[in-house]
Parts: C-alpha cells; structure tokens; sequence
C-alpha cells in the first residue's frame, strides 16, 4: 500500500527558502501513472496546487507561485522534493505530499496523501 | 484559468437529514476530470468520489457525486455523525494543474 511521509524543517526564516522531501514507500516513484505533487493548506484556509513532478523529471507548477518553486524527483531514493524560496508569512501552511493519479479515461485525482507537516515562516 | 467555487460556504443540518454541495466551474469541463474530497480537523483530505460520480473504495453508497458542463453536486443522502467535515472539489485541468474549490464546511445544526 502506497504512503507517502513529508520531512523538513518546521520553521524557516523570512526570505530564506523552504525545503521538503517527501518519500514513497510501498510502491515505486517510476510509475507511469503518477505524478508526484505537493499541497498546502494555510491555517484556517482551504487547499492550494503548488506544484507536480513527473518521474522523468518533467515539473508542472501553479502559475500564483511559479517564480519561486523548485521540484525535483530521485528515483534511486524514491523521493521527490519541494524548494520554495523568498518565502513570508503567506507561506505558512501544512504542506503535504501526494501522489496525483492520472491514468485515462477516469482517473484524475489525488489518491494519496502525506499526513502533512507544518511550516511556519518567522524570525 | 478555471476557477471552481463551492457553495454554500457553510451548510449547518442534523444528523439524518441530506446534504447538497455545489461546486461550480468558471468554465465547461469534462466530468472525468472532477473529484470529491472530506476532510476532518486535524487530517489530510480523504478522497470520496472521482470522475464527477465514481464512489472511490470504502466510501459509503450514502455519498454521490453528479453533474456536468459547468455544475457538479456532492449529495450526502443521510448525514452520520462522521459526516461533519469541510468537502471540497477538485479539478485536473489543462497543462497538468489541479485546482481546489474554496471548500463547504458541513456542521451539525
């Protein structure tokens, strides 16, 4: 059974950059029927794309957000991972990781998710 | 870029009685390519209903999703006790987005 388990640091400093891993386990990264994306969700607020990673590398981002994401996948880890930089108070959320279906001609959902893990941004 | 917007904003009903959600998009979409989320205080979104009305597993007959074009409903036939959650839509767009609704809170009256 697929899960998947966010890492990172908790508090990350105005301006500086927030870097989170997320790592599968019971299943591979090299599916071809999943992309790799991560979620968040401010407090008290609903939730927000930020962005996929396909295993081949291939990144889709939300266009709000674009100017500062980084994503990146390690097939050999079985990890993929989430760099957002210039980061404010705005950018405190819980943060999850998913796996995002997508396999014609239903299937396009998120069918996964990380148990999430929480960033707040201050000095 | 489509925009869904969920309604109402907050729906407060009893135990047993019904529930209608709305989710509307800003544009015509394929019903393939719209989902239903629960999700509690405290957890990550649980996925219902995919493809506009497929039950994902697990999920009880009570939940049903429908709709078409620009207009998707999520009915709760009869509220449990473990109902009472926010729900919110999703849609897989153009260029590989995925776009969340705002969310409807279901609260017990």
């Amino acid at each position: 059974q697929l899960q998947l388990q966010e890492s990172g640091p908790g508090l990350v400093k105005p301006s500086e950059t927030l870097s989170l891993t997320c790592t599968v386990s019971g299943g591979s990264i090299s599916s071809n029927s999943h992309y790799w994306g991560w979620i968040r969700q401010p407090p008290e607020k609903g939730l927000e794309w930020i962005g996929s990673v396909y295993y081949s590398g291939s990144t889709y981002y939300n266009p709000s957000l674009k100017s500062r994401i980084t994503m990146s996948v390690d097939t050999s880890k079985n990890q993929f991972s989430l760099k957002l930089n210039s980061v404010t108070a705005a950018d405190t959320a819980v943060y999850y990781c998913a796996s995002l279906k997508v396999e014609p001609p239903y299937y396009y959902h998120v069918d996964v998710w990380g148990k999430g893990t929480a960033v707040t941004v201050s000095s | 870029e489509i925009v869904l917007t969920q309604s109402p904003g907050t729906l407060s009903l009893s135990p047993g009685e019904r529930a209608t959600l709305s989710c509307r998009a800003s544009q015509r979409i394929g019903s393939d390519y719209l989902a239903w989320y629960q999700q509690k205080a405290g957890q990550a979104p649980r996925l219902l209903i995919y493809s506009t009305s497929r039950r994902a597993t697990g999920v009880p007959e009570r939940f049903s999703g429908s709709g078409s074009g620009t207009g998707f409903t999520l009915t709760v036939s009869r509220l449990e006790p473990e109902d009472f959650a926010v729900y919110y839509c999703q849609l897989y767009g153009a260029s590989l987005t995925w776009t969340f609704g705002q969310g409807t809170r279901v609260e017990i009256k």
